[in-house]
């Protein structure tokens, strides 16, 4: 158990209303990231974070914002949401120590903009 | 042009079958590679990695990959597939800054008795 967890799992909201999803983890790590995953297209980052107040963007940012003001909180926010961005999101941090580099995943947060 | 490759979007064999899904990745990413997998209705799991050393690496149910440098390949292998391996497979690399890992756009193995 990787100590990651997401909420909400599942969401069902209308075009042009603000969605945060939250991403928590309990182990302290420094990267934590945000992906989302379509049909065809894998998994795409969104944005990531390196630190408190520390992020980037990444391929997908553009309709999304980020923040992390502690280190076991990362929110990903979708100001005004269009259906295009329906999409199961996940979230995931990356080991410090031991197994460097890995990645461990959250169980995903279905949204779907109507 | 799409920095991590899968060439195969699906992949049906029969079980006890072997099976290869390719996976090549481009000089703009970094040689720190992954296999995730994917079950249904599930997150991904490590399933292996390559970082240095052995250019061949295992995971502990039967698949392997071998870590190609004049082929910028990084396929992954298993000799016997049971119906149980049926999932989502992403091959993935981290960027050249080591920052964020980039994914390949997945391949269904699906497995048939």
């Amino acid at each position: 158990d990787a100590g990651i967890t997401q909420s909400p799992r599942h969401k069902v909201t209308e075009t042009g209303t603000p969605v945060t999803l939250r991403c928590h983890q309990t182990e302290n790590h420094r990267y934590m990231y945000w992906y989302r995953q379509d049909p065809g297209h894998g998994l795409r980052l969104i944005h990531y974070s390196y630190g408190v107040k520390d992020t980037d963007k990444g391929e997908v940012s553009d309709g999304y914002s980020v923040s992390r003001s502690k280190t076991e909180d990362f929110l990903l926010t979708l100001e005004s949401a269009t259906s295009s961005q329906t999409s199961v999101y996940f979230c995931a941090i990356r080991a410090d120590r031991g197994r460097a580099g890995e990645l461990f995943f959250g169980e995903g947060s279905r949204l779907t903009v109507l | 042009a799409q920095s991590v490759t899968q060439l195969d979007s699906q992949v049906p064999v029969f079980e006890e079958a072997p099976v290869e899904l390719r996976c090549n990745y481009s000089s703009s990413v970094s040689v720190y590679l992954f296999w995730y997998v994917q079950y249904p209705n599930q997150g991904l799991q490590l399933l292996l990695k390559y970082l240095s050393g052995s250019t061949l690496v295992e995971s502990i149910n039967g698949f392997e990959a071998e870590f190609n440098k004049s082929q910028t390949s990084f396929h992954l292998r298993k000799p016997s597939v049971h119906i149980s391996d049926t999932a989502e497979y992403f091959c993935a690399a981290y960027n050249q800054a080591g920052t964020a890992l980039i994914f390949g756009k997945g391949t269904t193995l699906s497995v048939s008795s």
